[in-house]
């Protein structure tokens, strides 16, 4: 049981570049979301999945996109990389009908 | 729209000293959480609070959920330098589905004990 993974840990991407963050959990959980993290922002939704094959924006969607093939695999995808998309993310996934949320380790991203 | 305020964002204690950390959420809620963050780390979950009147405590740290009032407090209890990281209060909303299940987070407190 791994918990939720994320990949890369580190990233530098330049600007216009596009990238997926990878994110993926094996305890059967439906609910995944991705944050950003800002110094000083906390933690910002970007976009939740309830389920395999529904996505939902969440504050800050702009320059994002998700899918949800599968309930294991949630990936975020950076089109085309801007310096303001440097920051810290983090993969969360939780069990539909209970309270406990599960945070990956956070993909810290440079976007020079 | 559930916004969530924490204060201080910045707090500077000494060892030994008693404090107390804010978190107040603009909408009904019935799930409150607090998270611990060390530099460059993910969250540890601390507590999670699930009721009206709802106190748990672990070691040095004691929260409390006064969902009346929209407003939960972390207490700190003689304040050790292990102590020091960002503290972060989240809640969600009333029901587990959709929208509703996403956390919101506070600004985070950045908690510094020094001897």
């Amino acid at each position: 049981n791994a918990g939720v993974t994320q990949t890369p840990k580190f990233q530098v991407l330049k600007t216009g570049q596009s990238m997926t963050l990878q994110c993926a959990q094996d305890m059967n959980h439906e609910y995944m979301s991705w944050y950003r993290q800002d110094p000083g922002m906390g933690l910002r939704l970007i976009h939740y999945s309830v389920g395999a094959g529904i996505t939902d924006q969440g504050e800050v969607p702009n320059g994002y996109n998700v899918s949800r093939s599968t309930t294991e695999d949630f990936p975020l995808r950076l089109l085309s990389a801007a310096p303001s998309q440097t920051s810290v993310y983090f993969c969360a996934s939780r069990l539909q009908d209970s309270y406990g949320y599960t945070f990956g380790s956070g993909t810290r991203l440079t976007v020079v | 729209e559930l916004k969530v305020e924490q204060n201080p964002l910045f707090l500077s204690m000494q060892e030994g000293k008693n404090y107390t950390i804010y978190c107040n959420y603009s909408t009904t809620s019935d799930r409150l959480y607090w998270y611990r963050q060390d530099p460059g780390k993910s969250l540890e979950s601390l507590f999670v609070l699930l009721s009206n009147g709802a106190v748990k405590q672990e070691g040095r740290l004691m929260a409390s959920l006064d969902t009346k009032a929209r407003l939960s407090t972390l207490h700190i209890t003689a304040a050790v330098h292990d102590l020091s990281a960002t503290y972060f209060c989240a809640v969600a909303g009333l029901n587990y589905g959709g929208s509703q299940g996403n956390l919101i987070f506070g600004k985070g407190t950045k908690l510094s004990v020094k001897p």
